[in-house]
Protein backbone atom coordinates (compact mmCIF):
# COMPACT_ATOMS: atom_id res chain seq x y z
CA UNK A 1 0.00 0.00 0.00
CA UNK A 2 1.14 3.35 -1.23
CA UNK A 3 1.94 5.71 2.48
CA UNK A 4 3.91 5.91 4.95
CA UNK A 5 3.76 3.42 7.68
CA UNK A 6 5.51 3.36 11.15
CA UNK A 7 6.74 0.17 13.55
CA UNK A 8 5.67 -0.98 16.35
CA UNK A 9 2.36 1.14 16.61
CA UNK A 10 2.65 0.72 20.94
CA UNK A 11 5.80 -0.59 22.81
CA UNK A 12 6.80 -0.21 26.05
CA UNK A 13 10.41 -0.49 27.20
CA UNK A 14 12.68 -0.34 30.39
CA UNK A 15 14.78 2.48 31.18
CA UNK A 16 18.65 1.94 29.50
CA UNK A 17 17.75 -0.38 26.54
CA UNK A 18 18.00 0.88 23.13
CA UNK A 19 14.68 0.86 21.06
CA UNK A 20 14.57 1.61 17.10
CA UNK A 21 11.27 3.46 15.92
CA UNK A 22 11.05 2.11 12.08
CA UNK A 23 9.43 4.68 9.45
CA UNK A 24 8.86 3.53 6.01
CA UNK A 25 7.50 5.51 3.15
CA UNK A 26 6.50 4.70 -0.81
CA UNK A 27 6.66 7.52 -2.34
CA UNK A 28 10.21 8.27 -2.72
CA UNK A 29 9.82 11.58 -0.94
CA UNK A 30 13.19 13.32 -0.78
CA UNK A 31 12.59 14.69 2.93
CA UNK A 32 11.52 12.84 6.56
CA UNK A 33 11.01 14.05 9.72
CA UNK A 34 10.84 12.99 13.37
CA UNK A 35 8.23 14.73 15.55
CA UNK A 36 7.44 14.18 18.88
CA UNK A 37 4.36 14.68 20.26
CA UNK A 38 3.82 15.45 24.26
CA UNK A 39 0.81 17.21 26.42
CA UNK A 40 1.43 20.68 26.64
CA UNK A 41 4.57 20.65 23.95
CA UNK A 42 2.46 20.14 21.12
CA UNK A 43 4.96 18.52 17.96
CA UNK A 44 8.28 18.93 18.23
CA UNK A 45 10.93 18.00 15.76
CA UNK A 46 13.61 15.67 16.66
CA UNK A 47 15.68 14.91 13.31
CA UNK A 48 15.08 15.64 9.60
CA UNK A 49 16.88 14.02 6.45
CA UNK A 50 16.81 15.47 2.86
CA UNK A 51 17.83 12.98 1.28
CA UNK A 52 19.85 9.34 1.99
CA UNK A 53 22.89 9.99 3.87
CA UNK A 54 21.71 13.39 4.71
CA UNK A 55 20.10 14.07 7.84
CA UNK A 56 20.25 17.00 10.45
CA UNK A 57 19.16 17.79 13.65
CA UNK A 58 15.72 19.11 15.13
CA UNK A 59 14.94 21.14 18.28
CA UNK A 60 15.27 18.27 20.13
CA UNK A 61 17.97 15.38 19.13
CA UNK A 62 19.32 14.49 22.72
CA UNK A 63 19.41 10.71 23.21
CA UNK A 64 17.94 10.19 19.70
CA UNK A 65 20.18 8.68 16.44
CA UNK A 66 18.91 8.09 12.81
CA UNK A 67 20.16 6.73 9.82
CA UNK A 68 19.07 7.31 6.11
CA UNK A 69 20.74 4.25 4.22
CA UNK A 70 17.70 4.06 1.43
CA UNK A 71 15.38 7.13 0.62
CA UNK A 72 12.51 5.09 1.63
CA UNK A 73 13.44 4.14 5.69
CA UNK A 74 14.20 6.71 8.35
CA UNK A 75 14.51 4.83 11.71
CA UNK A 76 14.73 6.88 14.79
CA UNK A 77 17.03 4.84 17.71
CA UNK A 78 16.51 5.77 21.30
CA UNK A 79 20.43 4.54 22.42
CA UNK A 80 19.42 4.44 26.03
CA UNK A 81 15.69 4.83 26.93
CA UNK A 82 14.77 7.01 29.71
CA UNK A 83 10.96 8.11 30.93
CA UNK A 84 11.80 11.14 29.80
CA UNK A 85 11.21 9.43 25.93
CA UNK A 86 7.94 8.33 27.22
CA UNK A 87 5.98 9.94 24.03
CA UNK A 88 3.93 9.45 20.45
CA UNK A 89 6.33 9.61 18.13
CA UNK A 90 5.50 10.46 14.58
CA UNK A 91 6.91 10.09 10.92
CA UNK A 92 6.58 12.83 8.18
CA UNK A 93 7.53 13.05 4.77
CA UNK A 94 7.55 15.44 2.07
CA UNK A 95 8.47 16.12 -1.54
CA UNK A 96 10.69 19.17 -0.59
CA UNK A 97 10.65 21.11 2.81
CA UNK A 98 8.48 24.04 2.05
CA UNK A 99 5.12 24.94 0.59
CA UNK A 100 4.28 21.13 0.03
CA UNK A 101 2.08 19.26 2.57
CA UNK A 102 3.87 16.90 4.94
CA UNK A 103 2.17 13.43 5.23
CA UNK A 104 1.99 12.02 8.87
CA UNK A 105 2.57 8.31 9.32
CA UNK A 106 -0.09 6.38 12.20
CA UNK A 107 2.45 7.24 14.72
CA UNK A 108 4.26 5.27 17.67
CA UNK A 109 3.04 5.20 21.63
CA UNK A 110 6.19 4.45 23.43
CA UNK A 111 6.42 3.59 26.70
CA UNK A 112 9.49 4.04 28.85
CA UNK A 113 9.24 2.19 32.77
CA UNK B 1 13.69 29.94 16.47
CA UNK B 2 10.38 30.17 15.10
CA UNK B 3 7.81 30.54 17.43
CA UNK B 4 3.95 29.58 16.87
CA UNK B 5 1.50 30.69 19.33
CA UNK B 6 -2.15 29.39 19.80
CA UNK B 7 -4.56 29.50 22.51
CA UNK B 8 -4.67 25.66 23.63
CA UNK B 9 -8.03 25.82 24.43
CA UNK B 10 -10.52 24.06 24.27
CA UNK B 11 -12.93 26.14 22.39
CA UNK B 12 -16.26 25.07 22.67
CA UNK B 13 -18.88 26.46 20.13
CA UNK B 14 -22.18 24.62 19.70
CA UNK B 15 -23.13 22.66 16.49
CA UNK B 16 -23.99 25.40 13.61
CA UNK B 17 -21.52 28.42 15.20
CA UNK B 18 -18.58 29.41 13.53
CA UNK B 19 -15.34 28.41 15.23
CA UNK B 20 -12.61 31.06 15.20
CA UNK B 21 -9.27 29.77 15.45
CA UNK B 22 -6.06 31.97 16.02
CA UNK B 23 -2.08 31.53 14.90
CA UNK B 24 0.38 33.96 15.47
CA UNK B 25 3.99 33.44 14.58
CA UNK B 26 7.48 34.69 15.47
CA UNK B 27 9.61 34.30 11.81
CA UNK B 28 8.77 37.04 8.89
CA UNK B 29 9.56 35.12 6.34
CA UNK B 30 6.91 32.83 6.62
CA UNK B 31 5.38 32.38 2.90
CA UNK B 32 3.20 30.03 3.42
CA UNK B 33 1.18 28.39 5.83
CA UNK B 34 -0.84 25.28 6.88
CA UNK B 35 -3.92 24.25 9.04
CA UNK B 36 -3.52 20.63 10.16
CA UNK B 37 -6.45 19.07 12.08
CA UNK B 38 -5.98 16.14 14.13
CA UNK B 39 -8.42 14.02 16.17
CA UNK B 40 -7.83 12.36 19.67
CA UNK B 41 -5.39 9.43 18.70
CA UNK B 42 -4.78 10.02 15.24
CA UNK B 43 -1.82 11.45 12.87
CA UNK B 44 -2.09 15.30 11.70
CA UNK B 45 -3.92 15.86 8.24
CA UNK B 46 -3.72 18.62 5.97
CA UNK B 47 -6.58 20.64 5.94
CA UNK B 48 -5.82 24.12 4.39
CA UNK B 49 -2.80 26.20 3.25
CA UNK B 50 -2.26 29.38 2.31
CA UNK B 51 0.26 31.68 1.10
CA UNK B 52 -0.85 34.94 0.40
CA UNK B 53 -2.77 38.11 2.16
CA UNK B 54 -6.71 37.59 2.32
CA UNK B 55 -8.80 34.77 2.55
CA UNK B 56 -8.89 31.45 0.97
CA UNK B 57 -11.94 29.17 1.03
CA UNK B 58 -12.56 25.46 0.94
CA UNK B 59 -16.01 24.50 1.50
CA UNK B 60 -17.03 25.22 5.03
CA UNK B 61 -13.45 26.40 5.82
CA UNK B 62 -11.41 29.70 5.17
CA UNK B 63 -8.21 30.69 6.31
CA UNK B 64 -7.01 34.03 6.54
CA UNK B 65 -3.86 35.68 6.23
CA UNK B 66 -2.27 38.71 7.21
CA UNK B 67 1.20 38.87 7.11
CA UNK B 68 1.77 42.36 8.08
CA UNK B 69 0.55 41.09 11.67
CA UNK B 70 1.99 37.86 11.22
CA UNK B 71 -1.33 36.45 11.53
CA UNK B 72 -3.08 33.58 10.56
CA UNK B 73 -6.76 32.39 11.63
CA UNK B 74 -8.99 29.12 10.15
CA UNK B 75 -12.57 30.03 10.16
CA UNK B 76 -14.97 26.90 10.31
CA UNK B 77 -18.57 27.63 9.70
CA UNK B 78 -21.77 25.17 10.36
CA UNK B 79 -19.41 23.55 12.77
CA UNK B 80 -20.28 19.72 12.99
CA UNK B 81 -19.00 17.73 16.00
CA UNK B 82 -16.85 15.94 13.90
CA UNK B 83 -14.74 18.94 13.58
CA UNK B 84 -14.10 18.33 17.18
CA UNK B 85 -10.30 17.83 17.26
CA UNK B 86 -7.29 20.06 17.82
CA UNK B 87 -5.96 22.15 14.83
CA UNK B 88 -2.26 22.85 14.09
CA UNK B 89 -0.59 25.78 12.50
CA UNK B 90 2.41 25.73 10.81
CA UNK B 91 3.97 28.83 8.84
CA UNK B 92 6.68 27.72 6.87
CA UNK B 93 9.73 29.71 5.69
CA UNK B 94 10.21 27.27 2.61
CA UNK B 95 13.91 26.02 2.97
CA UNK B 96 13.19 24.41 6.97
CA UNK B 97 11.11 21.78 8.40
CA UNK B 98 7.78 22.85 9.28
CA UNK B 99 7.31 24.12 13.28
CA UNK B 100 4.11 23.84 14.63
CA UNK B 101 1.89 25.70 16.90
CA UNK B 102 1.23 23.37 20.19
CA UNK B 103 -2.26 23.50 18.49
CA UNK B 104 -6.08 24.46 19.98
CA UNK B 105 -8.45 22.01 20.90
CA UNK B 106 -11.78 22.62 19.39
CA UNK B 107 -14.79 20.91 20.93
CA UNK B 108 -18.38 20.84 19.02
CA UNK B 109 -21.25 20.44 21.28
CA UNK B 110 -24.10 18.83 19.60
Amino acid sequence: DAGITQSPRYKITETGRQVTLMCHQTWSHSYMFWYRQDLGHGLRLIYYSAAADITDKGEVPDGYVVSRSKTENFPLTLESATRSQTSVYFCASSEITGGTEAFFGQGTRLTVV
Amino acid sequence: QKEVEQNSGPLSVPEGAIASLNCTYSDRVSQSFFWYRQYSGKSPELIMSIYSNGDKEDGRFTAQLNKASQYVSLLIRDSQPSDSATYLCAPDSGNTPLVFGKGTRLSVIA
